[in-house]
């Protein structure tokens, strides 16, 4: 199976920070990847397919880019509603794979 | 828009069956693939498989010889099966769609989630 690996692991940013989170897959997975947000008790929520892809009804300031092997999830200014854990998620091989998780806490 | 909704018992013996079911409102089930992914607590996401609405199906290696999903258009429902739980098999349990264009899939939207605990 393909091994998806995200740092950092955790981070503490405040309102207004440019954010960055990679994430790094154990071979080629062309643009295969998205990026998702959890919040406590929640499910995750699609924010970016085909690693560049916004999905519908997410703000403008969360960005993906990368391909290959290496991916970024950026977020340009962070907002208070911003503070979760992100997975990404690789579909270009069977079993698809999820990252284990960047938590983003309040500074 | 399109809601799904997870179903089931929330609390299974070691060695029997998890079964649960997942209803989609708000649209057809036709057309898409349907997935199903899970979540122990505190840990992070694992893709236990997915079904197509014509019925052919994709299971994760690791829990294969485990895991049946199934469909009923019928009802706008699709279900999971997972036998000789442990403890391991403790998890939130999702179901998703799943929206694909130019190769590239990924899930949305989601439900809620439920929690199975497996205890004696």
């Amino acid at each position: 199976a393909i091994q998806m690996t995200q740092s950092p692991s955790s981070l503490s940013a405040s309102v207004g920070d440019r954010v960055t989170i990679t994430c790094r897959a154990s071979q080629d997975i062309r643009n295969d990847l998205g990026w998702y947000q959890q919040k406590p008790g929640k499910a995750p929520k699609l924010l970016i397919y085909a690693a560049s892809s916004l999905q519908s009804g997410v703000p403008s300031r969360f960005s993906g880019s990368g391909s290959g092997t290496e991916f970024t999830l950026t977020i340009s200014s962070l907002q208070p509603e911003d503070f979760a854990t992100y997975y990404c998620l690789q579909d270009y091989l069977y079993p698809f794979t999820f990252g284990p998780g960047t938590k983003v806490d309040i500074k | 828009q399109v809601q799904l909704q997870e179903s089931g018992p929330g609390l299974v013996k070691p060695s029997e069956i998890l079964s649960l079911t997942c209803t989609v409102s708000g649209g057809s089930i036709s057309g898409f693939h349907w997935s199903w992914i899970r979540q122990p607590p505190g840990q992070g996401l694992e893709w236990i498989g997915y079904i197509h609405y014509s019925g052919s199906t994709t299971y994760n290696p690791s829990l294969n010889s485990r895991v049946t999903i199934s469909v009923d258009t019928s009802k706008n429902q699709f279900s999971l099966k997972l036998s000789s739980v442990t403890a391991a098999d403790t998890a939130v349990y999702f179901c998703a769609r799943v929206g694909y264009s130019s190769g590239s899939e990924w899930f949305d939207p989601w439900g809620q989630g439920t929690l199975v605990t497996v205890s004696s």
